[in-house]
Parts: C-alpha cells; structure tokens; sequence
C-alpha cells in the first residue's frame, strides 16, 4: 500500500543535540511538508517542497534544516538552535503543491527533550 | 496577519445526532479549503475539501459548504457514530503561498 512513513514514532533529545527526523513517501508525489503541532494548537507550517534539490521556509523555519535530494524522501533536522523542540511532527505529501492539493500524512514523531 | 479561526473548540452530540464545525478565514485571496480528521497518536486524514468555484459538497454523512462573502465555510456531519470521535481541523490555503490550519475541534459522540 501507498502510503508515508515516520520514523522513530518517538524521539528523545538531550540539549545541545541535533536530531533528525526521517520521512518516506511511496505514492510518487511530488510536494512534500513538515508540521508541528502543538497542544491545543493547530498546524504550523516547519518547510515545503515541490521539486527535488528544492525546499521552502514555512512559518516556524528557525531551528530547523531540511533536505530533498530524493523524490521519496525529505529528513528534518531539528538543531540545538530551536530552544523548545517538544512537539509532535508531522510530514506530508501532495501529488503538486504546494498547498491546493489533499495533502497525505504520516503518522508523526513525538520528540521530547531529556 | 492571516488566520483561521475554528469554532467550537469542543463539541459533544449525542449518537445519531449532526455535527457543525464552522470555520472563518481572513484572506480573500484563499481558494481551498480542505477539513482533516485526526485520531488520536495518528496523523490527519482528509475527510473532505472544496474549492472556491462551489457552494457546498456532500460525501455521504458529511458535507461542507463555503460562503465566500461572509469568508466562512462549515463541516456538517450527519447521524453521527462513535467512530466520529476524533479532533477536526480545518484549514484555507492560496496555492504557490500558503495554508493555515485552524487549531481544532474535539468532537465527542456520546452513546
């Protein structure tokens, strides 16, 4: 089945740490997304991107570097430079992008700090 | 700036029951609006979406409907079961610039 694919499902950071997420897609989709979402909160936007070896800066980019040197895949690090890391990360996938297509997604990362 | 703001924050309705989420964007310019629903530990799954260039659509038990002038659009769901409950986000996006996110409805269905 197609689909996208988060790992770890959790994640412990100590301070000072960079850590780096991982996501995987198989449906052939070209835009990808990395979210964060907080209690209470909605989805807010970490990068996009809608090509390979191309990436965008959402909202809340500070702290964090991506990667999309494969069509399937696109990492996210988040560095010692982001100061409140705990959230639970989702990424996502839309056959174009960016933003006016169904987006589908993984089912997250819940990264604390030590 | 841009927001998106979702009401209510908690619903609670009785099985069988309809459900009525409701949503208010800012920018005029936003032409897609898509309603995710999340379970719990899981990630968002569109339910339904509707663009700018129609009123309302209907996907069995759940439809959404869109007032462009008033900048609302609401999630209707209707004879409501259990597996219902869940956390609804809607959310207005413009393409080539943005989407923003309401910050969630927890819907409860109650036996």
């Amino acid at each position: 089945d197609g689909g996208i694919t988060q790992s770890p499902k959790y994640l412990f950071r100590k301070e000072g740490q960079n850590v780096t997420l991982s996501c995987e897609q198989n449906l052939n989709h070209d835009a990808m997304y990395w979210y964060r979402q907080d209690p209470g909160q909605g989805l807010r936007l970490i990068y996009y991107s809608q090509i390979v070896n191309d990436f965008q800066k959402g909202d809340i980019a500070e702290g964090y570097s991506v990667s999309r040197e494969k069509k399937e895949s696109f990492p996210l690090t988040v560095t010692s430079a982001q100061k409140n890391p705990t959230a639970f990360y989702l990424c996502a996938s839309s056959i174009e992008g960016p933003f006016n297509q169904p987006q589908h997604f993984g089912d997250g990362t819940r990264l604390s700090i030590l | 700036g841009e927001n998106v703001e979702q009401h209510p924050s908690t619903l609670s309705v009785q099985e069988g029951d309809s459900a009525v989420i409701k949503c208010t964007y800012s920018d005029s310019a936003s032409n897609y609006f898509p309603w995710y629903k999340q379970e719990l530990g899981k990630g968002p799954q569109l339910i339904i979406d509707i663009r700018s260039n129609v009123g309302e659509k209907k996907d069995q038990r759940i439809a959404v409907t869109l007032n462009k002038t008033a900048k609302h659009f609401s999630l209707h769901i209707t004879e409501t079961q259990p597996e219902d409950s869940a956390v609804y986000f809607c959310a207005a996006s413009i393409r080539d610039d943005k989407i923003i996110f309401g910050k969630g409805t927890r819907l409860h269905i109650l036996p």
